[in-house]
């Protein structure tokens, strides 16, 4: 079993659209939860941390549910500019606070 | 503020040369980190330093040795590259406090013919 795991998609959405990813992880021991954003053949770039509380970023929200070892985030009113791959990422302190990342899920937006 | 930076931002080899990559982050850093992504995969730890002059195995780190002379800088070297070593590479660094959120660099691409 991966130790990250998302659906691969991809989500074809329209603009003003709703979506949601969902993650699962099978390390409770960890720590840090994040959502990072990777564009094709660029860099991943920090979208959100993902707080017990939850938490929002104007049109991201992000959840974590430790119990059941999900994360999720909401894009609301969906953008062109939003098509990219999206990373589910959770800390391994084993590694010396080792990233492990998801093997991502692809978000295409349609006008 | 460049954040971090690699050099090359493409190189290609061949079967048995050796290079180095550089990576310089300006953020004043203590951990430092090398990924590899290949197609339909994830990013996979390569190795890792928790501050200057160390260095850690990551989840596949042979065929690659780095350094960490200076904190920020670290170097990732191919001794003697082979075809299963083309990917992209990725250096990433954090804070050494929570929440450890990791900034990437911009990539160097390897092809190993």
């Amino acid at each position: 079993r991966k130790e990250v795991e998302q659906d691969p998609g991809p989500f074809n959405v329209p603009e003003g659209a709703t979506v949601a990813f969902n993650c699962t992880y099978s390390n409770s021991a960890s720590q840090s939860f994040f959502w990072y954003r990777q564009d094709c053949r660029k860099e991943p770039k920090l979208l959100m941390s993902v707080y017990s509380s939850g938490n929002e970023d104007g049109r991201f929200t992000a959840q974590l549910n430790r119990a059941s070892q999900y994360i999720s985030l909401l894009i609301r009113d969906s953008k062109l500019s939003d098509s990219a791959t999206y990373l589910c990422v959770v800390i391994n302190m084993e590694y010396g606070n080792k990233l492990v990342f998801g093997a991502g899920t692809i978000l295409r937006v349609k006008s | 503020n460049a954040g971090v930076t690699q050099t090359p931002k493409f190189r290609v080899l061949k079967t048995g040369q050796s290079m180095t990559l550089l990576c310089a982050q300006d953020m004043n850093h203590e951990y430092m980190y090398w990924y590899r992504q290949d197609p339909g995969m994830g990013l996979r730890l390569i190795h890792y330093s928790v501050g200057e002059g160390t260095t850690a195995k990551g989840e596949v780190p042979d065929g690659y040795n780095v350094s960490r002379l200076k904190k920020q800088n670290f170097l990732l070297g191919l001794e003697s590259a082979a075809p299963s070593q083309t990917s992209v590479y990725f250096c990433a660094s954090s804070d050494a406090v929570p929440p450890y959120e990791q900034y990437f660099g911009p990539g160097t691409r390897l092809t190993v013919t």
